[in-house]
């Protein structure tokens, strides 16, 4: 029944790494953002894309990239992790005009 | 584009009372405002929602009202249970984007026993 996959549920990288939070979903969803969520801040947005190739920057970009080359599928890099993107991170998909979200599980990320 | 203002940030009740969670909006145009629940260590997930071209709407124990003239919407919990303990999250979609959902900054409800 899961419909927005996140590769990874726990994941601990090195200061300075490259490092690939890979989210899918089988909805045919046109809309796919991602989140990070931290105790206080609530959900904020790092980037989003309406359709394939096509990316915009969030509340949050820096320090962050992303990469949509299928519709299903929607990657966030970090270009070198650092200790300050310790966070969850979410991805989230929905339809134009219908508005509701589908998470995904998230991926807590551990920078050291 | 739109903010989404969220109060309280934490909410205690005795088990059996009623919870409410309000949100205000800043631009008119929005027509789409849902509630996320998210349990700890889980996933938001959608409990509720409610379109601009209507006031009130009700599932079991949750309800959703809005007042649009007030610019205002609100999340209403009749007889709460232990289980009904999570962060819940209103939001907005501006109908000018119609893609994007502007978050509020979240509410911890614990239900006490």
């Amino acid at each position: 029944d899961v419909k927005v996959t996140q590769s990874s549920r726990y994941l601990v990288k090195r200061t300075g790494e490259k490092v690939f939070l890979e989210c899918v979903q089988d909805m045919d969803h046109e809309n796919m953002f991602w989140y990070r969520q931290d105790p206080g801040l609530g959900l904020r947005l790092i980037y989003f894309s309406y359709d394939v190739k096509m990316k915009e920057k969030g509340d949050i970009p820096e320090g962050y990239s992303v990469s949509r080359e299928k519709k299903e599928r929607f990657s966030l890099i970090l270009e070198s992790a650092s200790t300050n993107q310790t966070s969850m991170y979410l991805c989230a998909s929905s339809f134009s005009g219908r508005g509701g979200y589908t998470f995904g599980s998230g991926t807590r990320l551990t920078v050291v | 584009g739109e903010n989404v203002e969220q109060h309280p940030s934490t909410l205690s009740v005795q088990e059996g009372d009623s919870a409410v969670i309000k949100c205000t909006y800043s631009d008119s145009a929005s027509n789409y405002f849902p509630w996320y629940k998210q349990e700890l260590g889980k996933r938001p997930q959608l409990i509720i929602d409610i379109r601009s071209n209507v006031g009130e709407k009700k599932d079991q124990r949750i309800a959703v009202t809005l007042n649009k003239t007030a610019k205002h919407f609100s999340l209403h919990i009749t007889e709460t249970q232990p289980e009904d303990s999570a962060v819940y999250f209103c939001a907005a979609l501006w109908e000018g984007s119609a893609r994007q959902l502007t978050f509020g900054s979240g509410t911890q409800l614990t239900v006490l026993p």
